[in-house]
């Protein structure tokens, strides 16, 4: 399998559930991203890992909450969402932290009943 | 004022016209511009990238960029119905790290057969 993958494609979660996002990369890029797509509004970028280290967190709620084991993988963990939150999660990669050129994955579409 | 403007469309255009997509910026740091589309249920690719001012081409799009009006555009040559999507600019400053990348709000685009 080539490219960034993510898992699950849909996901439907109540307020109080507690869910994660996968993502796996299979280009050998150093840095990782995660940004949330709402309708009409520019992507927002959340945070970024370069190495398996945080480099970025973008003043986002502690509600979400990114772990990066390796290199290869990033997670989004979920928990006591607001609907405000629904939305496309896209993970993306690069080759290194400050390569501007990205490639993204196919989202996770989110829905907060 | 947003730092990047793009018109969110929807543009129809019938097959073999020819697209002019836009974004103004007000942010004269900006060095770096993209291109990205983005097909329905799928993350963006990448599908542009110029630096600084002027033309690229690259088969049937053409990136144009004038940072004295602080304007962009992309124009498809020839279009096709496999062009209907969303078309995201994207730029960032001096470093050219994704870590500055601002996007537009992506226009969607429908390429009638």
């Amino acid at each position: 399998e080539t490219g960034v993958t993510q898992t699950p494609r849909h996901l439907v979660m109540g307020m109080t559930n507690k869910k994660s996002l996968k993502c796996e990369q299979h280009l050998g890029h150093n840095a990782m991203y995660w940004y949330k797509q709402s309708a009409k509004k520019p992507l927002e970028l959340m945070f970024v890992y370069s190495l398996e280290e945080r480099v970025e967190n973008n003043s986002v709620p502690s509600r979400f909450s990114p772990e990066c084991p390796n290199s290869s993988h990033l997670f989004l963990h979920l928990h006591t969402l607001q609907p405000e939150d629904s939305a496309l999660y896209l993970c993306a990669s690069s080759r290194r932290a400050d390569d501007e050129k990205l490639f993204f994955g196919s989202g996770t579409q989110l829905s907060v009943l | 004022q947003k730092e990047v403007e793009q018109d969110p469309g929807p543009l129809s255009v019938p097959e073999g016209a020819i697209v002019s997509l836009n974004c103004t910026y007000s942010n004269s740091a900006f060095q770096y511009f993209m291109w990205y589309r983005q097909y329905s249920r799928k993350g963006p690719e990448l599908l542009m990238y110029t630096y600084s001012s002027g033309n690229k081409e690259d088969g049937r799009f053409t990136a144009q960029v004038d940072k004295s009006s602080k304007y962009i555009s992309l124009f498809i040559r020839d279009s096709q119905p496999s062009d209907s999507a969303t078309y995201l600019c994207a730029m960032s400053g001096v470093s050219g790290s994704a870590r500055q990348l601002t996007f537009g709000s992506g226009t969607q685009l429908t390429v009638l057969p």
